[in-house]
């Protein structure tokens, strides 16, 4: 079946710090990829997606490119801010199935000024 | 063009009572996704349903979780007989495809989540 794993976090960065967020995958079709990221009290929001191999997804800074080779979708923002401080989820959907999204635990970043 | 609505977003409940939880998905999506938060545990999904249909409840516990997406109205995910385990966060996530429909490529949207908790 389908899963996603994430780096544990939570991960703590001063601002203006490099940030990088591991995301690896199993699927059994040709997946899109999506990284979604959620507030205190909030849902999920999307905040950038990737749809076939080599594609790189970017929004608001950050940046994920989709690695079919090594099944992998890093999110990475150059220099990370106070309010970029929230849990993000690396997701897919496959074209294989019923195509459920199919989410990983999540990483809670915490960014200090 | 509205959002995903649910509602209530905080719902208490005493043990053994009945918890409702609603999902009006985006206009135009036909396709519904119900996700349990729990701390530490990431979202788990539970169910998904299309009009009048359930599609796949994998990821629902056998017993007292029950859910619907009936031709006129919102979705609802009921919880009978509420334990203090079944206090968590829950997602309803909407999208305008599903299997076959060239869906993958699309993300679901979210609400805002049912903070259901159990006194």
């Amino acid at each position: 079946g389908n899963s996603v794993t994430q780096m544990e976090g939570p991960v703590t960065l001063s601002e203006e710090a490099f940030l990088t967020i591991n995301c690896t995958y199993t699927a059994t079709g040709y997946p899109s990829l999506f990284w979604y990221v959620q507030y205190p009290g909030e849902g999920l929001q999307l905040l950038l997606k990737a749809t076939k191999a080599d594609d790189k997804g970017s929004n608001k800074g950050f940046e994920a490119t989709y690695r079919k080779e090594t099944t992998s979708f890093h999110l990475e923002k150059g220099s990370v801010q106070v309010s970029d401080s929230a849990v993000y989820f690396c997701a897919l959907r496959d074209t294989g199935g019923s195509y459920i999204p199919t989410f990983g635990r999540g990483t809670s970043l915490i960014v200090h000024p | 063009n509205a959002g995903v609505m649910q509602n209530p977003r905080h719902l208490v409940r005493r043990r053994g009572q009945e918890a409702r939880l609603r999902c009006s998905p985006m206009k135009g999506h036909s396709h519904v996704y119900w996700y349990r938060q729990l701390p530490e545990e990431g979202l788990k999904f539970m169910v998904y349903l299309q009009k009048e249909n359930i599609i796949d409840e994998s990821g629902m516990p056998k017993e007292r979780f029950s859910a619907e997406f009936p031709k006129e109205g919102p979705s609802i995910l009921r919880i009978q007989q509420v334990v203090r385990g079944d206090s968590a966060a829950y997602f309803c996530a909407s999208s305008p495809k599903g299997g076959g429909g060239g869906a993958w490529n699309t993300e679901a949207f979210f609400g805002q989540g049912t903070r259901l908790t159990v006194v």
